[in-house]
């Protein structure tokens, strides 16, 4: 069974101070590993698919990389309108087809101006 | 872009009725999903189509159905809606990557 685990729960930044977030996973065969920012009441934004160790990709301040273990979210110098819950979510080779997702429960990031 | 159109931004029903979700999607994508999604438990599958009247359970499928008339409609049926099925329903579609892409949601609320 894949499984997914988000660390930390929570998060609160001062804008300009620059963390990460942490996305375990284990997985038979990944096929993919994909990263989405959820505002509240909304449904999740895709950001980045990853498919394989030693990849990274860019988008303004997010900066995704992958491991065969893990996955890291870069935000750098964050600003207030980055606050939101970013949710990583991996696709193997098992369940529903390879279709299927399974998901993590989120970080919440919160940036304080 | 893809876009992912949901029938209602929030519901209510009374215990009992029969409620339907609709989404629409306009890239003629062939996978459709249903999620919910509930504070603590994260996102979870209930139910996903791979063809127009194609279905396969997800992970909760119980106390639910769909139905797929139609490549671009996909709809989740709550049979006798329970208070234990109040939440936030997201449909979502994958592209060829298969990254999905999820409407806006309904949040459903069943009293």
């Amino acid at each position: 069974e894949d499984q997914v685990t988000q660390s930390p729960e929570a998060l609160r930044l001062q804008e300009g101070e620059s963390s990460s977030l942490n996305c375990s996973y284990t997985v038979s065969g990944l096929r993919g590993l994909f990263w989405y920012r959820q505002d509240p009441g909304k449904g999740p934004e895709f950001l980045f698919t990853l498919y394989s160790a030693g990849e990274e990709k860019e988008k303004e301040r997010l900066k995704a990389t992958l491991t065969k273990k893990e996955s890291f979210l870069h935000i750098t110098a964050p600003k207030p309108e980055d606050s939101a819950t970013y949710l990583c979510a991996v696709r193997g080779i098992e369940g529903a087809g390879s279709y299927q997702l399974t998901f993590g429960k989120g970080t919440k990031l919160s940036v304080i101006p | 872009d893809v876009k992912v159109t949901q029938s209602s931004r929030y519901l209510v029903k009374r215990t009992g009725e029969k409620v339907f979700l609709e989404c629409v999607q306009d890239m003629d994508h062939e996978n459709m999903f249903w999620y919910r999604q509930d504070p603590g438990l994260g996102l979870r599958l209930i139910y996903f189509s791979y063809d127009v009247k194609m279905k396969e359970k997800g992970d909760i499928p119980e106390g639910y159905s769909v139905s797929r008339e139609k490549k671009e409609r996909f709809s989740l049926i709550l049979e006798s809606a329970s208070t234990n099925q109040t939440s936030m329903y997201l449909c979502a579609c994958h592209d060829r990557g298969y990254e999905q892409y999820f409407g806006p949601g309904t949040r459903l609320t069943v009293t």
